[in-house]
């Protein structure tokens, strides 16, 4: 069980724009902790994708956006293309656990 | 370009030791905050260990707490892990992962090795 839950997939047709949820808790996402995005391609290692809640660094396209309130987070990607499939995670810190935390992932599909 | 490259890993039995490695260059390590991140197969990324720029102060996750040490040399622009006690819950590929800035705080990981397999089993 993930301290950040995440849906476990989503899906989407090229060119639609899918949402992924991160909900954390008041030790977490609530505290004020800032929230991170990885995307991880089959069989290869995570990759930065959205840091600090809503910004990325240079090189990932601008059809990747990322925001927070509250509790919640997410990570909208639009205009969805098939190399986005993927998996993509959350991560946070927890105040409790003193640790980064992480969602337990959601696999993209791009019907 | 950064490069981190991890080995050490392999096949290991129930209650035995492993030591990874993580070899940096690309970047000023000695400047650097780094962590260990492990994904068991077909699961989700799990936060391991992590240790400031000067190694004076670690953290690990309470699932190794005890067992796993993290360790750096800047001399050598290496990163370690030493894994004691390991069970089958410790199979996973285990990643070395660098902080994107030196702001200090939970920064989040802005470059990652390729992994290494570790696998307890007899």
């Amino acid at each position: 069980q993930s301290v950040l839950t995440q849906p476990p997939s989503v899906s989407g047709a090229p060119g639609q724009r899918v949402t992924i949820s991160c909900t954390g808790s008041s030790s977490n996402i609530g505290a004020g902790y800032d929230v991170h995005w990885y995307q991880q391609l089959p069989g290869t290692a995570p990759k930065l994708l959205i840091y600090d809640n809503t910004n990325r660094p240079s090189g990932v396209p601008d059809r990747f956006s990322g925001s927070k309130s509250g509790t919640l987070a997410s990570l909208a990607i639009s205009g969805l293309q098939a190399e986005d499939e993927a998996d993509y995670y959350c991560q946070s810190s927890d105040s409790s656990l003193r640790s980064r935390v992480f969602g337990g992932g959601t696999k993209l599909t791009v019907l | 370009e950064v490069q981190l490259l991890e080995s050490g890993g392999g096949l290991v039995q129930p209650g035995g030791s492993l030591r990874l490695s993580c070899a940096a260059s690309g970047f000023i390590f000695s400047s650097y905050a780094m962590s260990w991140v492990r994904q068991a197969p077909g699961k989700g990324l799990e936060w391991v260990s992590a240790i400031t720029a000067s190694g004076g102060t670690t953290n690990h996750a309470d699932s190794v707490k005890g067992r796993f040490t993290i360790s750096r040399d800047n001399s050598r622009n290496t990163l370690f892990l030493q894994m004691n006690s390991l069970t089958a819950e410790d199979t996973a590929v285990y990643y070395c992962a660098k902080v994107m800035d030196t702001s200090g705080g939970y920064r989040p990981f802005g470059d990652w090795g390729q992994g290494t397999l570790v696998t307890v089993s007899s």
